[in-house]
């Protein structure tokens, strides 16, 4: 079964700076989505961005970017000019594509960023 | 107004109750998920349809049930309620293998 690990229960950073929360998965496949997830206080599961497995390019939302290492089975966030709105729970997931896990999505324990003023 | 809503979105039972969990949608998607979440451990998947006649379990489906009424509905039941079954959940839609849409969560307590 895949797994998905984000290793950094809670992290901190200052308004306005830069921020880069980590996530590695563990799969054979090769055909699958990899997903950030923001839950902020209120508690509601967000999208904030998405990469394809056999797209090279890394996915870009405005401030929020991936860094997408496949071999290295890397799904890092990096959240630029932080506001105090990216205070949140994030969380990475992972989703095949195929196979017989084929739709089923796996989360990550989840990662704390708190955005300081 | 929400395109997935789930009631109650508060719910706090007793020991050995049985309890359900509703979850409805307008966004059209065949395919809807039931999480739940616990601190330190992320969402995991408790039962999942791809549509009206398809039901699957998914990791942690013991002393959980579903049932899909219709594209558009996904009930949880809890048919003895326990203690470890408190925790926050989840109801998801897609369409087909993408992202997936969330409900607001309901914060379930058994005591």
């Amino acid at each position: 079964a895949q797994t998905v690990t984000q290793s950094q229960p809670e992290m901190s950073v200052q308004e306005a700076e830069t921020v880069t929360l980590s996530c590695t998965y563990d799969t054979s496949e090769n055909n699958y989505y990899l997903f950030w997830y923001k839950q902020p206080p209120s508690r509601q599961m967000i999208l904030v961005i998405r990469q394809e497995a056999y797209k090279q390019q890394n996915a870009t939302e405005n401030r929020f970017s991936v860094n997408f290492q496949k071999a290295a089975k890397s799904f890092s966030l990096k959240i630029s000019d932080s506001q105090l709105g990216d205070t949140a729970m994030y969380f990475c997931a992972f989703i095949f594509s195929g196979g017989t896990s084929y739709g089923k999505l796996t989360f990550g324990q989840g990662t704390i960023l708190t955005v300081h003023p | 107004d929400a395109d997935v809503t789930q009631t109650p979105r508060n719910r706090i039972t007793k020991t050995g109750k049985r309890i359900m969990l509703e979850c409805s949608q307008t966004k059209g998607h065949d395919r809807m998920y039931w999480y739940r979440q616990d601190p330190g451990l992320g969402l995991r998947l408790i039962y999942y349809s791809f549509d009206v006649k398809d039901i699957n379990k998914g990791e942690i489906s013991d002393g959980y049930s579903v049932s899909r009424q219709a594209q558009a509905k996904f009930s949880l039941s809890l048919e003895s309620a326990i203690p470890n079954q408190t925790a926050l959940y989840f109801c998801a839609t897609s369409l087909g293998v993408n992202e997936q849409y969330f409900g607001p969560g309901t914060r379930l307590t058994v005591t």
